[in-house]
């Protein structure tokens, strides 16, 4: 089957750090990237960055470069995001996507929520 | 960076008309626009990519047109589970994706 499966909800402090996993299957791990999207509360999409498993390479979001990290490990093909210093406003669901350039974001991850609160 | 503008911010139709919903670009993308479809509690459903290419699965009452800055989603005709709150996406510069803050698509 054809999936991509989160890690669960997780409740950190605030300057605390999470890291979510998108665990796929039923396709070749390195044939597609993975990117990651998060959605607060109420709130629309917001693309957070990319990752492609077959070489590494990584594209983020300007306005989290320093704080965030995504990489694979294509011997359990699995994805991960790794967020740093969270603040309240990054308290929102964090969905992994699978990226085919050609046809943009057609598989999902069912969205880990992340809570930020003291 | 390029920012996409959605409207209007809330459709209010019945079932059985015609939805149009717009898209536009703060700069032009080409045709590579996606729009994705959100269900309460769901993830993002692809429903359209390359600004008129429907994707796997998607029915034919879902139609995209556009290129440059103005995209336009279409249904044709409403059915109940299209209620929902639609996004677009520009992939010109991908990897990056920036979406516009949606449309939501509401029972009158």
């Amino acid at each position: 089957q054809v999936q991509l499966v989160q890690s669960g909800a997780e409740v950190k402090r605030p300057g605390a750090s999470v890291k979510v996993s998108c665990k796929a299957s039923g396709y070749t791990f390195t044939t597609y990237a993975i990117s990651w999207v998060r959605q607060a509360p109420g709130q629309g999409l917001e693309w957070m960055g990319w990752i492609n498993p077959y070489n590494g390479n990584t594209n983020y979001a300007q306005k989290l470069q320093g704080r965030v990290t995504m990489t694979t490990d294509t011997s359990t093909r699995t994805a991960y995001m790794e967020l740093r210093s969270l603040r309240s406003d990054d308290m929102a669901v964090y969905y992994c996507a699978r990226d085919s350039a050609r046809d943009g974001y057609n598989l999902w991850g069912q969205g880990t929520l992340v809570t930020v609160s003291s | 960076e390029i920012v996409l503008t959605q409207s209007p911010a809330t459709l209010s139709l019945s079932p059985g008309e015609r939805a149009t919903l717009s898209c536009r670009a703060s700069q032009s993308v080409s045709v590579y626009l996606a729009w994705y479809q959100q269900k309460p509690g769901q993830a993002p459903r692809l429903l359209i990519y390359d600004a008129s290419n429907r994707a796997t699965g998607i029915p034919a009452r879902f139609s995209g047109s556009g290129s440059g800055t103005d995209f336009t989603l279409t249904i044709s005709s409403l059915e109940p589970e299209d209620f929902a709150v639609y996004y677009c996406q520009q992939r010109s510069n991908w990897p990056r994706g920036t979406f516009g803050q949606g449309t939501k698509l509401e029972i009158k």
